[in-house]
């Protein structure tokens, strides 16, 4: 069976440029997160999906950093304009039974923003 | 909101010895789930738990959802070099996402 999987892998870009991050669910999972991780900081969720819909996007940084999910088996994160300190590595993860159940990983994308 | 104390931060241990590691949680958890993340891969699920006092293994790998339900244990027994890695605990009270702790890295010296 196939992971979550997510795209591009490895993302290197300049300053003020536009950045998408993709993301592919498990088949049949109905919640999707999008975590950003570093070393000063570790996983921080950024936001979460259940049935498609945005239900808390707390964790989002700046209004720079946006997520869409316009079905059940893709979703986006965009950051414009990019930053340096937004380098790190982004990952999404995806539930079958809801928000609060185990969360299954993509491989994530690593940002660097130079 | 819930926050979760993860510890040792790393250790370095030699191959073929026992490992313990512990996370404790601000508030009482329904979940406790422990992952393992190589360098440049995501978090894999290694044990999930769901009920106090459940002792669980896989493999050489041993969790416990504490009684009081505000601490989780991970127990690796006779270390390899293929251990390494870092070692997240996460859990939840409810219909929430998933609270992460810092990680223990691991090192494994053969």
């Amino acid at each position: 069976d196939a992971g979550v999987i997510q795209s591009p892998r490895h993302e290197v870009t300049e300053m003020g440029q536009e950045v998408t991050l993709r993301c592919k669910p498990i088949s049949g999972h109905n919640s999707l997160f999008w975590y950003r991780q570093t070393m000063m900081r570790g996983l921080e969720l950024l936001i979460y999906f259940n049935n498609n819909v945005p239900i808390d996007d707390s964790g989002m940084p700046e209004d720079r950093f946006s997520a869409k999910m316009p079905n059940a088996s893709f979703s986006t994160l965009k950051i414009q304009p990019s930053e340096p300190r937004d380098s790190a590595v982004y990952f999404c993860a995806s539930s079958a039974s809801g928000v609060g159940t185990e969360a299954f990983f993509g491989q994530g994308t690593r940002l660097t923003v130079v | 909101g819930q926050q979760l104390n993860q510890s040792p931060q790393s250790m370095f241990i030699q191959e073929g010895e026992d490992v313990s590691m512990n996370c404790t949680s601000s508030s009482i958890f329904n979940t406790w789930l422990w992952y393992k993340q190589e360098p440049g891969e995501g978090p894999v699920l290694l044990i999930a738990l769901y009920k106090a006092g459940e002792l669980t293994s896989n493999g050489r790998l041993t969790a416990q959802f504490g009684i009081t339900r505000k601490d989780s244990f991970l127990n690796i027994s006779a270390s390899i070099p293929s251990d390494v890695g870092i070692y997240f605990c996460a859990g939840n009270s409810g219909n929430t996402p998933l609270v992460f702790g810092k990680g223990t890295r691991l090192s494994v010296i053969a």
